[in-house]
């Protein structure tokens, strides 16, 4: 079945610092592709989408290619702010009867030192 | 515009017990969709409900089960509640429809703790 693995947390870094976290998927057809953002004692908020390949996606400094041909979606992010910390969660989404499943990775959470 | 509210925020029950959530989508929205997180599970889609019907169901036993009313809004049930069901239940909401993807608004959750 589809999947999304990405790497372990945590991620330790400093303010200003670069930062990648790492996604891949796994599925049958064109799924859309997602990076949603959890704050401590919050719900999900959608960080940045992608629906076909070599789209990009941005919000808020951080970015996402859709890569087909390595079936990856890598979030980046040129300069960190304490702000940024949260976990993080690929996600992907393949059109079917529903709109409602979408498949997560475990998430990494990301912590900024000032 | 409101969010997606969930209800209660936090609840504690004791194993055998059986508990409902709550989940008041966006006004207009007609999809609501479920999801338990657990930090060994993760994020795993339970059921989604379109227009009063579950349009599609996750891999979980039959003691989670759910329902939407006309208004929209969800309730989900679980029975004989177990500790291994202690976990954030996260509500999520879209216009719904069929063909183009409708983004998901989640809820704040609600945190049921089995003891």
């Amino acid at each position: 079945g589809d999947s999304v693995t990405q790497m372990e947390g945590p991620v330790t870094l400093s303010e200003e610092a670069f930062l990648t976290i790492n996604c891949t998927y796994t599925a049958t057809g064109y799924p859309s592709l997602f990076w949603y953002v959890q704050y401590p004692g919050e719900g999900l908020q959608l960080l940045l989408k992608a629906t076909k390949a070599d789209d990009k996606g941005s919000n808020k400094g951080f970015e996402a290619t859709y890569r087909k041909e390595t079936t990856s979606f890598h979030l980046e992010k040129g300069s960190v702010q304490v702000s940024d910390s949260a976990v993080y969660f690929c996600a992907l989404l393949n059109y079917g009867g529903s709109q409602g499943n979408l498949i997560f990775g475990k998430g990494t959470k990301l912590s900024v030192k000032p | 515009k409101a969010g997606v509210t969930q209800t209660p925020r936090y609840l504690i029950k004791t194993r055998g017990q059986q508990v409902t959530l709550s989940c008041s989508p966006i006004s207009g929205h007609r999809s609501v969709s479920w999801y338990q997180q657990t930090p060994g599970q993760g994020l795993q889609f339970l059921f989604e409900y379109f227009s009063e019907t579950q349009r599609n169901k996750g891999n979980f036993p039959g003691r989670f089960s759910g329902r939407q009313f006309s208004n929209s809004r969800s309730e989900m049930n679980v029975s004989t509640l177990e500790l291994g069901d202690s976990a954030l239940y996260l509500c999520a909401s879209s216009p719904g429809g069929t063909g183009a993807y409708n983004e998901q608004f989640f809820g704040p959750g609600t945190r049921l703790t089995v003891l």
